[in-house]
């Protein structure tokens, strides 16, 4: 079975910095890893999503990579933002269907 | 697109009692996933359908947990006999054909007392 670990479980950082989240996962035959945000109580919003075959992916301010053959994941925030306080989840696929997801990492941006 | 819309999104019972809940996905999308929240964890895996077709369940599905989709178009996940082990947030989530991004609604929150 596919086990993620994230982390850290909780991060608080000065609004402006810039950030990297990890995630790791066991079982490097992966079909897609896909981070998302949550926030408290809400559902998940996609973030990024990143291909077996891709090596990273980019979207304004994020950029997510992957090294399949370590089994880990970054998330990188750039320039961070006090909206950017949620938790972020990293989740796995080996089929394209179950996902398998890490307990989060809960981010604080400080004003 | 709409998003995925679930139903209803809070939802408190007493042990032992029946609970039903409805996921709406985005149209057009043919694959429908349930997860299951709990505090401080990580969504985990119930089941997904293929159209109409249930394809695949988790361990974690009892004989008390059944989803449906009838017409490929909505499904819904029935709890029988509810325990209070199965206050979560049930997420449910879905995926257009030749797509990879799975789109998760806001899910319903579950108390059993």
């Amino acid at each position: 079975k596919q086990e993620v670990t994230q982390i850290p479980a909780a991060l608080s950082v000065p609004e402006g910095e810039n950030l990297v989240l990890n995630c790791s996962f066991t079982d490097s035959a992966i079909y897609n890893l896909q981070w998302f945000r949550q926030d408290p109580g809400k559902g998940l919003t996609s973030l990024l999503l990143i291909q077996s075959s891709q090596r990273e992916q980019t979207s304004g301010r994020l950029n997510a990579s992957l090294d399949k053959s370590s089994g880990r994941s970054t998330l990188y925030i750039a320039a961070s933002q006090p909206g950017d306080s949620a938790t972020y989840l990293c989740a796995v696929s080996t089929t394209g269907n179950q996902f398998y997801f890490g307990t989060g990492t809960s981010l604080t941006v400080i004003p | 697109d709409t998003g995925v819309s679930q139903n209803p999104r809070h939802k408190i019972t007493k042990r032992g009692q029946n609970v039903t809940f409805r996921c709406d996905p985005i149209s057009e999308h043919n694959r429908l996933y349930w997860y299951r929240q709990t505090l401080g964890q990580g969504p985990e895996f119930l089941t997904y359908f293929q159209n109409e077709a249930q394809l695949e369940k988790s361990r974690l599905l009892s004989d008390r947990f059944s989803a449906e989709r009838p017409k490929g178009s909505f499904s819904t996940l029935e709890i029988q006999r509810t325990e209070q082990g199965d206050s979560a947030m049930y997420l449910c989530a879905s995926r257009r054909t030749g797509g990879h991004e799975q789109y998760f609604g806001p899910g319903t929150r579950l108390t059993v007392t």
